[in-house]
């Protein structure tokens, strides 16, 4: 069945970057795209963007250019997200995500 | 960005009884292909976010037919018939057809 393994929980300091890891299994990889989504408390669930598992090709939502940048690796079905310049405000559960399922979720904490 | 907009924001129900939440979108979510891109999700206590209906009335895999899915270009209905403990969580609609995707704030629906 579907997989979507997601890396473990992130404690990082403001102004560093973390990269977060998507492993997915049970289907060929590189039919599907894969999407990154945010969610928190106050902002609720927000769109981060797109990754085409194929190509490498890229869609973000404007409000995260600069701040996240995805990429596959083919040959190990995995797909990260890396979050630069850290603020609190990027203190959240990640998710990667295909249409239909939704991995666990990285949460990312981002103190001093 | 397409604004998604749920009410009630919470809604309890009582088992065996019917819940209906609406999700209204700020533009039509109608596609020149004839499919509308709205879909409906439930995150449970606690879990990633599990889809439910896609493409505003397909039921997705493994969900019970006591969900449902309706509505127009701009208004959109979940039925829950039959309402069991295992429903309980936070119900969000999202739209899947321009980016950046964009979901509702989400409604939390309750046992009495």
């Amino acid at each position: 069945q579907v997989q979507l393994q997601q890396s473990g929980a992130e404690l990082a300091k403001p102004g560093s970057s973390v990269k977060i890891s998507c492993k997915a299994s049970g289907y060929t990889f590189t039919s599907y795209y894969i999407s990154w989504i945010k969610q928190t408390t106050g902002q609720g669930l927000e769109y981060i963007g797109y990754i085409n598992t194929g190509s490498g090709g890229t869609n973000y939502n404007e409000k995260f250019k600069g701040k996240a940048t995805l990429t596959v690796d083919k040959s190990s079905s995995t797909a990260f997200m890396q979050l630069s310049s850290l603020t609190p405000d990027d203190s959240a559960v990640y998710y990667c995500a295909l249409t239909g399922f939704w991995g666990p979720g990285t949460m990312v904490t981002v103190s001093s | 960005d397409i604004v998604m907009t749920q009410a009630p924001l919470s809604v309890s129900v009582t088992p065996g009884e019917s819940a209906s939440i609406s999700c209204r979108s700020s533009k039509s979510l109608l596609h020149s292909n004839g499919i509308t891109y709205v879909y409906w999700y439930l995150q449970k206590p606690g879990k990633s976010p599990q889809l439910l209906i896609y493409r505003m009335s397909n039921l997705a895999s493994g969900v019970p037919d006591r969900f449902s899915g309706s509505g127009s270009e701009t208004d959109f209905t979940l039925k829950i018939s039959r309402v069991e403990a295992e429903d309980v969580g936070i119900y969000y609609c999202g739209q899947l057809l321009e980016n950046p995707y964009t979901f509702g704030a989400g409604t939390k629906l309750e046992l009495k």
